[in-house]
């Protein structure tokens, strides 16, 4: 699976959107971009995840540019709910096992 | 639905103890797995399975084993505890076959298990 590299950290006011980058400049044809979040001491949680084309779902917003080497996944109106560490995974759809590597993500943070 | 459960929440054992973290999932699921995860890192894969009577090893192994009997269920033992494995243990289901695009993961809300 492609390595991916994200921020340490970002900030962001209630109710602007948040976007968070992440460079994947090794992906492979096949292979997908997955965004996970974690909120403080739950399990991860699904965001979205796409190939190519732009995806939007009831939570999120997913870019990927034309050359697949970056993504920016969108939060179009933050709420405080929204702080949490965001995991961006490339990985193939389909392996032998249902394996996801996460790294160390972005701290988000949402500000009153 | 339920969705992913977990048992227990919080649990502490003293070194050398052995105990079974219990995974169960109500969705029919045929993919599940057993992440860790320490203070700062990211999640580290133990198992998963693949189906019913079908297991793996994943990137840290050593010291767990898991079993598969039914589809619902995907317990990690333990076999002899040690403060390396103090962490918070997830557990994960996945839909199959894989869709289009791929599948999302379903997580459980983690045990936290401490070993003294």
């Amino acid at each position: 699976d492609a390595k991916t590299t994200q921020p340490t950290s970002m900030d962001c006011a209630e109710g602007r959107a948040a976007n968070l980058p992440c460079n994947h400049s090794t992906i492979s044809g096949n292979e997908y971009v997955y965004w996970y979040r974690q909120i403080h001491s739950q399990g991860p949680q699904y965001i979205i995840h796409g190939l190519k084309n732009n995806e939007t779902n009831e939570m999120a917003s997913l870019i990927i540019t034309e050359d697949r080497k970056s993504s920016t996944l969108i939060l179009p109106h933050a709420t405080l709910r929204d702080t949490a560490v965001y995991y961006c995974i490339v990985r193939v759809a389909y392996t032998s096992g249902s394996r996801l590597t996460f790294g160390e993500g972005t701290q988000l943070t949402v500000n009153p | 639905n339920a969705g992913v459960t977990q048992t227990p929440k919080f649990q502490v054992l003293k070194t050398g103890q052995s105990m079974t973290l219990q995974c169960a999932q109500d969705m029919n699921h045929e993919y599940m797995s057993w992440y860790r995860q320490d203070p700062g890192m990211g999640l580290r894969l133990i198992h998963y399975s693949v189906g019913a009577g079908i297991t793996d090893q994943g990137e840290v192994p050593n010291g767990y084993n898991v079993s598969r009997s039914t589809t619902e269920d995907f317990p990690l033992r333990l076999l002899s505890a040690a403060p390396s494995q103090t962490s918070v243990y997830f557990c994960a289901s996945t839909p199959a076959p894989p869709r289009v695009g791929g599948n999302e993961q379903f997580f459980g809300p983690g045990t936290r298990l401490t070993v003294l």
